[in-house]
């Protein structure tokens, strides 16, 4: 069964340091998602993006975060200078057809630490 | 303010017996609702999506209700399995403007003894 895949399952960097995220969604899904969740609390919708945009996006998602689909596989979460409360767990997810009302298909998520 | 609440905060049950997790939530305008599966360190995995016309839905063991004049949502669980252990979320997709917002609630977590 086909599932999203993410890329590392763990990442250790430094205060300030820039991080790339990487996903690939289930190859047949035209929309994408990625979520955080701080450890202990819950999941929080970071942005969605559809037809090489970003559909909707949150109030945590600022200028420090962006997105990109680099090739037709990949899916990338940047985040360009790490704080500390940027430690989480980040989840990617992927749907098809009309993505409000489809299956969202997470993948198991790269757990960052900030140091 | 877009909120999504659940309770109980956790539950223990004996294997073979029957739960209900309720979610409220004041989401608007509203998509749809969906309940969703964690385990321990891993992503949410989809049990139900219920739009505002929909009453029930069922997906196995599991049976989502929707009351969209309420806003009220549970999930019941049939029968329960040593595996269902985990955390239930209730998450409310918005329509409109933000159309695709995800909230999210606390979720419950489920312990399911032998």
């Amino acid at each position: 069964e086909p599932e999203v895949t993410q890329t590392p399952s763990h990442q250790v960097t430094q205060m300030g340091q820039e991080v790339i995220l990487r996903c690939v969604p289930i190859s047949n899904h035209l929309y994408f998602y990625w979520y955080r969740q701080i450890l202990g609390q819950k999941v929080e919708f970071l942005v969605s993006f559809y037809n090489n945009e970003i559909s909707e996006k949150s109030e945590i998602f600022d200028d420090q975060f962006s997105v990109e689909r680099p090739d037709g596989s990949n899916f990338t979460l940047k985040i360009r200078s790490t704080k500390l409360e940027d430690s989480a767990m980040y989840f990617c997810a992927s749907s098809g057809g009309t993505a409000l009302y489809e299956t969202q298909y997470f993948g198991p998520g790269t757990r960052l630490l900030v140091l | 303010k877009n909120q999504v609440e659940q309770s109980p905060q956790s539950l223990i049950i004996l294997e073979g017996k029957n739960c209900t997790l309720q979610c409220n939530y004041t989401v608007s305008p509203f998509s749809n609702l969906r309940w969703y599966k964690q385990d321990t360190g891993r992503g949410p995995v989809s049990l139900t999506i219920m739009t505002f016309s929909e009453n029930t839905k069922s997906n196995g063991r599991y049976t989502a209700t929707l009351d969209a004049d309420t806003k009220q949502s549970s999930l019941h669980i049939t029968a329960s399995q040593l595996s269902d252990s985990a955390s239930y979320i209730c998450v409310v997709l918005r329509g409109g403007a933000g159309a695709g917002k995800s909230t999210f609630g606390d979720g419950t977590t489920l312990t399911v003894k032998p």
